[in-house]
């Protein structure tokens, strides 16, 4: 199983809006509605920031959403912020029941 | 709250074998499966495997089968993953991540375990 495909890194500027995408295959993320996505700021542990393509857990902010069309999810954050540079993942659900992540995006905030 | 705690760093040589635990408070364990996802130095997140606490089915990723055990105790509410025939390669931090109902996501991670594989 490969990983997803996601950009190693993206920047932006306080306030404006960035999006991270995330490509994978007919065997994972386009045969199901089920990718999640990740924050992990350094030096600690990932961290649920949408679930199910574009559900959003309680706590997080609305400034995070998260789409898919075909094999590419994506997430975008609006109104960047200082808080939100951290290393960025997705993961889906893929066939035999298994899981298969992103290789990761470091997002910079200029 | 929801917390996985897990247990401390460990230094192995290769070939040697390492059991990571994990433990569980917050919510009933046996309600969710635990994963086990890994991350090498400067590398990005690698899924391990699960275990279904409730009944101890597993399901392991290709790349670990044969070398990799993983194990619940309910009387404990603890999680153990045992990585087996240690490489340099296996230097990563290692994550139990509770599975949420659906099985589909990872709603909450431990702090993490470096396992430190050297000569």
């Amino acid at each position: 199983q490969s990983a997803l495909t996601q950009p190693a890194s993206v920047s932006g500027s306080p306030g404006q809006s960035i999006t991270i995408s995330c490509t994978g295959t007919s065997s994972d993320v386009g045969s199901y509605n089920l990718v999640s996505w990740y924050q992990q700021p350094p030096g600690k542990a990932p961290k649920l920031i949408f679930y199910e393509v574009s559900r959003r857990p309680s706590g997080v902010s609305n400034r995070f959403s998260g789409s898919k069309s075909g094999n590419t999810a994506s997430l975008t954050i609006s109104g960047l912020q200082a808080e939100d540079e951290a290393d960025y993942y997705c993961c889906s659900h893929a066939r035999t029941n298994t899981f298969v992540f992103g290789g990761g995006t470091r997002l910079t905030v200029l | 709250q929801v917390q996985l705690v897990q247990s401390g760093a460990e230094v192995k040589k290769p070939g040697a074998s390492v059991k990571v635990s994990c433990k569980a408070s917050g919510y009933s364990f046996t309600s969710n499966g635990i994963s086990w996802v890994r991350q090498a130095p400067g590398q990005g997140l690698e899924w391990m495997g699960w275990i279904n606490v409730y009944n101890g089915y597993t399901n392991y990723a290709q790349k670990f089968q044969g070398r990799v055990t993983m194990t619940p105790d309910t009387s404990t509410s603890i999680a153990y993953m045992e990585l087996r025939s240690l490489r340099s390669d296996d230097t990563a931090v290692y994550y139990c991540a509770r599975e949420s109902r659906s099985g589909s996501y990872f709603d909450y991670w431990g702090q993490g375990t470096l396992v430190t594989v050297s000569s």
